[in-house]
């Protein structure tokens, strides 16, 4: 099946630097890569994702870029703010299947 | 206008009880999902269901046994409560798969003495 890696683990930005979080698959059917975030006491949320035949998309300060041949895709958010402090997901869809990333705590110093 | 709703939010209860867990969405998607958190925060698929029809059914304990009475909802009930039970289950919804977002709820926090 699927296996789906994130890194980092953990990860603290000075407010209005750049947050890079990185995923890598291992399946080549997977085609479809949303990112979620995940507040404390709440479910994921949806905040971008990406199918498998677009390289770059870019959501005001939130981007994704796929690299299919290497199978990695990452989350590259901008001008950081306290508010974007939470727990990150990277998922990978194959058919029915999402298979998720292990989480990616984000912590914004003001 | 809550898209994903489950309930209850919280749940405490002793080891060896049974009790269930419930969720409607709203969004008039036909694929629902049980999943499980973890205190280490890894989300585990449990079940899906699409359009009442059981199409995922992970390494899950017989403990646990999904009801979907009609697309927009699916329960979760769990007999025989053990400690290692505890995690917050969250439900969610999708309008596929594939290549759909998934709509999870926030989540119901199972804690078993």
């Amino acid at each position: 099946g699927e296996n789906v890696e994130q890194h980092p683990s953990t990860l603290s930005v000075q407010e209005g630097d750049s947050a890079v979080i990185k995923c890598t698959y291992s399946d080549s059917a997977s085609n479809y890569f949303p990112w979620y975030k995940q507040e404390l006491g709440k479910g994921p949320q949806l905040i971008i994702d990406i199918r498998s035949n677009v390289g770059e998309k870019k959501d005001q300060r939130i981007a994704v870029t796929l690299n299919k041949t290497a199978k990695h895709f990452s989350l590259h958010i901008t001008e950081t703010q306290p508010e974007d402090s939470a727990v990150y997901f990277c998922a990978a869809n194959t058919g029915n299947q999402f298979y998720f990333g292990t989480g990616t705590s984000l912590t914004v110093i003001p | 206008d809550t898209a994903v709703s489950q309930t209850p939010k919280y749940l405490v209860t002793q080891m060896g009880n049974d009790k269930s867990i419930k969720c409607e969405q709203n969004l008039g998607h036909d694929t629902m999902y049980w999943y499980k958190q973890d205190s280490k925060k890894f989300l585990k698929i449990m079940f899906s269901y699409n359009n009442k029809e059981l199409i995922i059914n992970e390494t899950v304990p017989n403990r646990f046994s999904p009801k979907s009475p009609d697309k927009a909802h699916l329960n979760l009930h769990i007999n025989s409560l053990e400690l290692g039970d505890s995690a917050v289950y969250f439900c969610a919804s999708s309008k596929g798969p594939p290549r759909s977002p998934l709509h999870f709820g926030n989540g119901t926090r199972l804690t078993v003495t």
